[in-house]
């Protein structure tokens, strides 16, 4: 099993439709969780931070469920310039149990918002 | 403006050269992370420091080196021992401070090309 697992798609939705991702991790330890968005050929930016009670940022909704392991992402009334690959990412604590910032990468979702 | 520098963005050499990368921060960030990404695949984790004059092996490290001597300073070495060195170099900085999310923030990237 890999240790972030993410479909990855591509989603093809018309403008102003909602679409939702989804992401699973293997260790039941772990602390944070984030949702990047990376354009092509840039770099990864922080999209949010996923907490436990669920957070919202405007059009995008992220929800954490620590029980079944899985991550989930929401974007409503999709927009053009939401077109990117948006990737889960999700911290494992060491070996011994303790948190630092070894972040691991789901291999990215791709999104395109088409008129 | 606070930020990641690396440079320079596009990298041409020829195989059985040494290529040196450069990043810097000026986020006043202690933990800081090399990443490598292939097209249409996740970002693996090559090194990672997370204080001045220390630095861990991540996940790819054979065929690269690093050196921390500054905190700003976090540079990466391919050597012509690295199979397949031609790829997208991504830099990340992080707080990585307990109580921190430890969410990470990247430069702009280097592609590099071997022929």
């Amino acid at each position: 099993r890999k240790e972030v697992e993410q479909d990855p798609g591509p989603f093809n939705v018309p403008e102003g439709a909602t679409v939702a991702f989804n992401c699973t991790y293997s260790n039941s330890a772990s602390q944070s969780f984030f949702w990047y968005r990376q354009d092509c050929r840039k770099e990864p930016k922080l999209l949010m931070s996923v907490y436990s009670s669920g957070n919202e940022d405007g059009r995008f909704t992220a929800q954490l469920n620590r029980a079944s392991q899985y991550i989930s992402l929401l974007i409503r009334d999709s927009k053009l310039s939401d077109s990117a690959t948006y990737l889960c990412v999700v911290n494992f604590p060491n070996a011994g149990g303790t948190s630092y910032g070894k972040l691991t990468f789901g291999q990215g979702t791709i999104l395109t918002v088409h008129p | 403006d606070g930020g990641i520098t690396q440079s320079p963005k596009y990298l041409f050499r020829k195989e059985g050269q040494n290529v040196t990368l450069s990043c810097e921060q000026n986020l006043n960030h202690d933990a800081m992370y090399w990443y490598r990404q292939d097209p249409g695949q996740g970002l693996r984790l090559i090194y990672y420091s997370q204080i001045v004059n220390d630095f861990q092996k991540g996940d790819i490290a054979e065929g690269y080196s690093v050196s921390r001597e500054k905190k700003e300073s976090f540079p990466l070495t391919v050597t012509s021992a690295q199979k397949n060195p031609t790829a997208f170099y991504l830099c990340a900085s992080s707080l990585d401070s307990p109580g921190t999310s430890y969410e990470q923030y990247f430069g702009p990237g280097t592609r590099l090309t071997v022929t």
